[in-house]
């Protein structure tokens, strides 16, 4: 069974640093790779996935991921941190050749200090 | 993009009795729904697939008599929570099954 693991509860970044929330999986088969964002008291945003191809994602706010397989790592970067960005962010997989369930990592609460 | 809605967006409701939540596919079919529920700071696990015209199909440990999952057309799934006690109380999100990028708004359910 595919399972995703987020290192880190919590993330705090000074605005205008760069930003990382690190992500790694585990699958049987290929892995549909995603970032959601979730933002109090509201359902998630999808904010990018992996699937084929390049191993660099770019995706929605500024928010880009590196798809890394030796490293079973998918982390999610921001070159430039905004306030904006505090919210609980979730990786999750997709094992699309088998029980093709998503799976959720538990989430890392980024916090971006003005 | 395709479109998800739930209804309700948040419903309070006394122990012992049954709520029903609704998730539709506004512009799209959906043959297949997941249902998740999220509990406050967690992370969203999932309860069971829906599959229209079929039985859901439930993750170990989920109470099946007790989360009630119906996706009776291609448009809509639906979980009833039966004799809802406090302990159920979460954010019940669904998400179709061919569009990962698009969850329903989500339903948070309280039990007094």
């Amino acid at each position: 069974a595919q399972s995703v693991a987020q290192p880190e509860d919590q993330v705090n970044v000074a605005e205008g640093n760069p930003l990382t929330v690190k992500c790694t999986y585990s699958v049987s088969g290929n892995p549909y790779l995603f970032w959601y964002v979730q933002y109090p008291n509201r359902g998630l945003q999808f904010l990018l996935k992996y699937i084929t191809g390049d191993n660099l994602v770019k995706g929605s706010y500024g928010f880009e991921a590196e798809f890394n397989k030796s490293q079973t790592s998918f982390h999610l970067k921001k070159p430039s941190a905004l306030v904006s960005d505090s919210a609980l962010y979730f990786c999750a997989v997709r094992d699309r050749g088998r029980d093709d369930k998503i799976i959720f990592g538990k989430g890392t609460r980024l916090h971006i200090l003005p | 993009g395709a479109v998800v809605s739930q209804h309700p967006s948040w419903v309070i409701c006394k122990s012992g009795t049954s709520v029903k939540i609704e998730c539709r596919s506004l512009d799209f079919q959906a043959t297949t729904m997941f249902w998740y529920r999220q509990f406050p700071k967690q992370s969203l696990m999932l309860m069971a697939t829906s599959n229209e015209g079929s039985k859901a199909t439930y993750e170990q440990g989920v109470e099946k008599d007790k989360f009630l999952i119906n996706h009776a057309s291609l448009t809509l799934s639906t979980l009833t929570v039966t004799s809802a006690h406090p302990e159920d109380s979460s954010f019940y999100i669904c998400t179709p099954w061919e569009y990962e990028q698009y969850f329903g708004p989500g339903t948070r359910l309280t039990v007094t």
